[in-house]
């Protein structure tokens, strides 16, 4: 099982460009969402979906687009890069988030942005 | 407003003492809480949960207390070992409510031979 799987791992944009966050899960789980990390800051959600073709906002979701087209996959799109968006970006499903709360994540994705 | 609090980012402890991280919340909605555990350049994985309907749940040598009255939680590590050392979060929800996971920001967890 690859469990939760996150491309690329790592990525440089200059301020301005657009670039997707990939995730894909093969656990069939119906909750999926993007956390980003920051020093001092712990964890902190972007945006979750509860399925396909539901999503909704987190804690800090300006400046990120997510879509939930199939229950595998859930990409984060940024569409105008900003250096305030430098930061290690994970991804997390779970089969259902009121019932355990057990969260799998990727490994992350660590973005620089210039 | 921090919902859940780890006030220490940091701890350091022998080998094959205890260690005790400990974990506030703020929001009386929370019902289920979770300890997840970080190596650097990895995701966090999940340790170990705990529901209010408990006081105390144990898993080999992590225990997680649970105090409702004063909002608290810990983890408890015994005896701890080396391979521990990472950065502990702390989690809630509100099982049956909204889909959200919030975090406190962590306390990085050292364990020295």
């Amino acid at each position: 099982n690859a469990g939760v799987t996150q491309t690329p791992k790592f990525q440089v944009l200059k301020t301005g460009q657009s670039m997707t966050l990939q995730c894909a899960q093969d656990m069939n789980h119906e909750y999926m969402s993007w956390y980003r990390q920051d020093p001092g800051m712990g964890l902190r959600l972007i945006h979750y979906s509860v399925g396909a073709g539901i999503t909704d906002q987190g804690e800090v979701p300006n400046g990120y687009n997510v879509s939930r087209s199939t229950t595998e996959d859930f990409p984060l799109r940024l569409l105008s890069a900003a250096p305030s968006q430098t930061s290690v970006y994970f991804c997390a499903s779970s089969y259902s988030l009121t019932y355990t709360g057990e969260l799998f994540f990727g490994e992350g994705s660590r973005l620089t942005v210039l | 407003d921090q919902q859940v609090k780890q006030n220490s980012p940091s701890l350091s402890v022998q080998e094959g003492r205890i260690s005790i991280l400990n974990c506030d919340y703020t929001n009386s909605m929370f019902d289920y809480f979770l300890w997840y555990k970080k190596y650097p350049a990895e995701g966090p994985t999940f340790l170990i949960s705990i529901s209010s309907i408990k006081d105390k749940n144990e898993d080999g040598r992590f225990t997680v207390f649970l105090n409702k009255s004063a909002k608290h939680l810990s983890l408890h590590i015994v005896p701890s070992q080396p391979g521990d050392s990472a950065v502990y979060f702390c989690a809630a929800v509100r099982e049956g409510g909204s889909e959200k996971l919030v975090f406190g920001k962590g306390t990085k967890l050292t364990v020295n031979p």
